[in-house]
């Protein structure tokens, strides 16, 4: 069945860049019909959608975080990946990355990978 | 921007009936998704949209809505159902997706 796994530093720096990869196994991101999304959740704290990803490059993402973002996609690879600019301890969160169903009358995330801690710390 | 807000906390007694709520204006034109998290582990989807129980999710999970207000109620509710829970939508004026605050939901 289709898996998601994130992989990356577990440690970055204030000002530096964060950096993150999500692989997708048992199955294409190429197939129609599917966004591919990441969402955050800071220690005790609620989720937080990042932005997603089409296959074909599409993009949407967070107001309040696209300034710093950049979702890309590999298609070759079965991956795509998350860059956040600038990160401060407020972005110390665990992050996961999740598969997105184009629907017309909702949103939702129906397969998520098991999530990877990031700690913004000198 | 459109927000959508929930309830911290609710408790049940074992075997009855919750209704857990997730409230804002983007949600009398988009269904809400739902998703149970249990401590140190991914969220899990238990209602997308109108009212579509993913494969596995047991019977006892069900979604409506009323105007502003979306609902994932659990009837006979079990203690492994004790959890967070989050809902999820589209934001109506500028195409990005909102989750509530989630609910700690309590099984007495």
């Amino acid at each position: 069945q289709l898996q998601l796994q994130e992989s990356g530093p577990g440690l970055v720096k204030p000002s530096e860049t964060l950096s993150l990869t999500c692989t997708v196994s048992g199955g294409s991101i190429s197939s129609s019909g599917y966004y591919w999304g990441w969402i955050r959740q800071p220690p005790g704290k609620g989720l937080e959608w990042i932005g997603s990803i089409y296959y074909s490059g599409s993009t949407f993402y967070n107001p309040s975080l696209k300034s710093r973002v950049t979702i890309s996609v590999d298609t070759s690879k079965n991956l795509f990946s998350l860059k956040l600019s600038s990160v401060t301890a407020a972005d110390t969160a665990v992050y996961y990355c999740a598969r997105h169903p184009i629907l017309v009358d909702t949103d939702a995330f129906d397969i998520w990978g098991h999530g990877t801690m990031v700690t913004v710390s000198s | 921007s459109s927000e959508v807000t929930q309830d911290p906390a609710v408790s049940v007694a074992l075997g009855q009936t919750v209704r857990i709520t997730c409230q804002g204006d983007s949600l009398r034109i988009y269904y809400a998704s739902w998703y149970q998290q249990k401590p140190g582990q991914a969220p899990v989807l238990v209602i997308q949209g109108k009212n579509n129980r993913p494969s596995g999710i047991p019977e006892r999970f069900s979604g409506s809505r009323s105007g502003n207000t979306a609902s994932l109620t659990i009837t006979g509710a079990q203690a492994e159902d004790e959890a967070d829970y989050y809902c999820n939508s589209r934001d109506s004026s500028d195409n990005h997706l909102v989750f509530g605050g989630g609910t700690k939901l309590t099984v007495l």
